[in-house]
Order: C-alpha cells, then sequence, then structure tokens
C-alpha cells in the first residue's frame, strides 16, 4: 500500500532549528511536496524535490533521498510565526498527491 | 477574484439532505482537485479534474460527484450527506495534473452533518 509518515507533533524553541522528518511508500514516485498549514487556514506550498539532495530557499531547507524513501524539512531561526502543521506529500504513478497526516510544530519563547 | 474561492465558508446541514459546495479559481489552471481533511488524517482526494469536460475519481469518492463544465469552476455535491461526511474541504488547483506541479489551495468549506 502507499504510505506517508511523519511525527505527529513536535516542539521547538524559538531561534532554534528544527529538522521535521517524513518517510514515504508510494507505487512509483515523482516528486515529493512540503506544505505549511496555520491552524484553520489552507495549506500554503513551501517545496518541492524530485531529485536527491538538499533545496534551500531562505530560512527553510527541504532534503530528499529517494533510495531511501525519506525526506526532511529543517526550519533554522524559529520564529513563532512558524508554528503550523507541515505536511507531506509524495507523488505517486498515478501523478496524485498522497499526503502524510501532518507535523503539528510548536514554538516556545 | 485573485486566486481560488470557496463557498460556503461553513455550512451545517441535516443528515438526508443534498449539498453543493462552490470552488471558483481565476488563474487559468487546467487541474483541478477536492479534498477533504479530518483530524489526525491526511488530506484525502476526493475528485480531481485536469482539464476541462473530464473528471476523475479519487481514494475517497463514494457519496460524492463533481463537474468540470468550465476551466475556472469546480463544484463538489453530496447527493445526500451522512454525519460521516462531516469534515473540512478544500478546494485546490494547479497548472496541470501532472503531479509535479504546486497546488494552490482555497480557504476551505467546514461542513457539519447533524
Amino acid at each position: 500500500g502507499q504510505n506517508i509518515d511523519q511525527p505527529t507533533e513536535m516542539t521547538a524553541t524559538e531561534g532554534a532549528i528544527v529538522q521535521i522528518n517524513c518517510t514515504y511508500q508510494t507505487s512509483g514516485f515523482n516528486g515529493l511536496f512540503w506544505y505549511q498549514q496555520h491552524a484553520g487556514e489552507a495549506p500554503t506550498f513551501l517545496s518541492y524535490n524530485v531529485l536527491d539532495g538538499l533545496e534551500e530557499k531562505g530560512r527553510f531547507s527541504s532534503f530528499l533521498s529517494r533510495s531511501k524513501g525519506y525526506s526532511y524539512l529543517l526550519l533554522k531561526e524559529l520564529q513563532m510565526k512558524d508554528s503550523a502543521s507541515y505536511l507531506c506529500a509524495a507523488t505517486d504513478s498515478n501523478y496524485q498527491l498522497i499526503w502524510g497526516a501532518g507535523t503539528k510544530l510548536i514554538i516556545k519563547p | 477574484i485573485a486566486g481560488i474561492t470557496q463557498a460556503p465558508t461553513s455550512q451545517i446541514l441535516a443528515a438526508g439532505r443534498r449539498m453543493t459546495l462552490r470552488c471558483t479559481q481565476d488563474m487559468r489552471h487546467n487541474a483541478m482537485y477536492w479534498y477533504r481533511q479530518d483530524l489526525g488524517l491526511g488530506l484525502r482526494l476526493i475528485h480531481y479534474s485536469n482539464t476541462a469536460g473530464t473528471t476523475g475519481k479519487g481514494e475517497v469518492p463514494d457519496g460524492y460527484s463533481v463537474s468540470r463544465a468550465n476551466t475556472d469552476d469546480f463544484p463538489l455535491t453530496l447527493a445526500s450527506a451522512v454525519p460521516s461526511q462531516t469534515s473540512v474541504y478544500f478546494c485546490a488547483s494547479s497548472d496541470s495534473g501532472a503531479g509535479t506541479d504546486t497546488q494552490y489551495f482555497g480557504p476551505g468549506t467546514r461542513l457539519t452533518v447533524l
């Protein structure tokens, strides 16, 4: 079957660094997305990886290892506004996104 | 209009009633999607459309129907609502249905079926 696993909840301190992991099993693979979703709001795009390696975009970076079925989202210099859920989604062989349940990130002062 | 709009924002519905959730985008995207989001579960695809005039079934299509008469609109209909359809519904669109394009989401409709 197809499956996306990510931790349910994480806590970090303002100004620190946090890494949110995601493992996936899909029938075929055509890329991995990370989205951010604040409580009561719609998901918004953060990053897309299709090749192995690290993609850096400001304070946020995303890593992909296709051979391990593994990705992570790295958030640096955490700010209170980064408190949100982070959704991992992989594109399967039918070009549909399979979504993880999301990781709720709590930032403490 | 900028991006994707959904209506209504929220709705309380009696079981057995028919309900249509509206979705409109102004980005001229070819592909559109309907998802439901339930606590503790990931977004689950209900139906999708890769281009006007075509639709397809997602992971959880039972009890729902869609139409795509034009590029901009993608309504979702619950023919006879049941309590298990209580959820937050998101409409999304992307440039193509290739699965490699960013999906842009509407603000969501919170539906409660009693």
